[in-house]
């Protein structure tokens, strides 16, 4: 099974800034099937990113992904207030198609 | 867009079977496009993908919850079940329905593109 570690558990900034989210895997993740899912209380999660930098539907051009192999990263550009969530990350290039423990990106 | 939407008893005692249904709209949950899954979250913990099926009944399930899931498809109510059995407090957790796309050519599930909003389903004699 892929463990998926994210760092930095909780991330602390202000609207404007700019926030960068780590997502390490155990081993090498095919096809650059990474995701990336912002989630916020009572709501249903949202896909923000998949093939590891690929924008979904509708997701602003603030945010972005890159990475390949172990290592990827999330990078929202200029915090809007509505972007304070939690972040999840998540592999499917292989089973079980497993997630991140997320960070928390919080207003400082 | 697709629509997804969870629905199933609140409270379920230990030993026994928790039941949730997952009604999709907006699209055909026939569709050779998509598989159809199921994720939980325990409170105060991540996320936990407890497994797929597509619309022919073919399955895939984590391996850590295997031995006590079954789900089902019901093309004719655009509906797909969870069954969990055996139940604990440790399965007391919000439980999701999503849709995941799925790409024939390479026999890939790939990410989860629609969520439903969520139902918490507490494990409590």
């Amino acid at each position: 099974e892929t463990v998926l570690t994210q760092s930095p558990g909780t991330l602390s900034l202000s609207p404007g800034e700019r926030a960068t989210l780590s997502c390490r895997a155990s081993q090498s993740v095919s096809s650059y099937y990474l995701a990336w899912y912002q989630h916020k209380v009572g709501q249903a999660p949202r896909l923000l990113i998949y093939g590891a930098s690929t924008r979904a539907t509708g997701i602003p051009d603030r945010f972005s992904g890159s990475g390949s192999g172990t290592d990827f990263t999330l990078t929202i550009t200029r915090l809007e207030p509505e972007d304070f969530a939690v972040y999840y990350c998540q592999q499917y290039g292989s089973s079980p198609y497993s997630f991140g423990q997320g960070t928390k990106l919080e207003i400082k | 867009q697709l629509q997804l939407q969870e629905s199933g008893p609140g409270l379920v005692k230990p030993s026994e079977t928790l039941s949730l249904t997952c009604t999709v709209s907006g699209g055909s949950i026939s569709s050779h496009s998509y598989f159809w899954a199921w994720i939980r979250q325990p409170p105060g913990k991540g996320l936990e993908w407890i497994g797929s099926i597509y619309y022919s009944g073919t399955t895939y399930y984590n391996p850590s919850l295997r031995s006590r899931v079954t789900t089902s498809v019901d093309t004719s109510r655009n509906q797909f079940s969870l069954k969990l059995s055996s139940v604990t407090a440790a399965d007391t957790a919000v439980y999701y329905c999503a849709s995941q796309p799925y790409r024939r050519a390479a026999r890939s599930l790939l990410y989860l593109d629609y969520w439903g909003q969520g139902t918490l389903v507490t494990v409590s004699s």
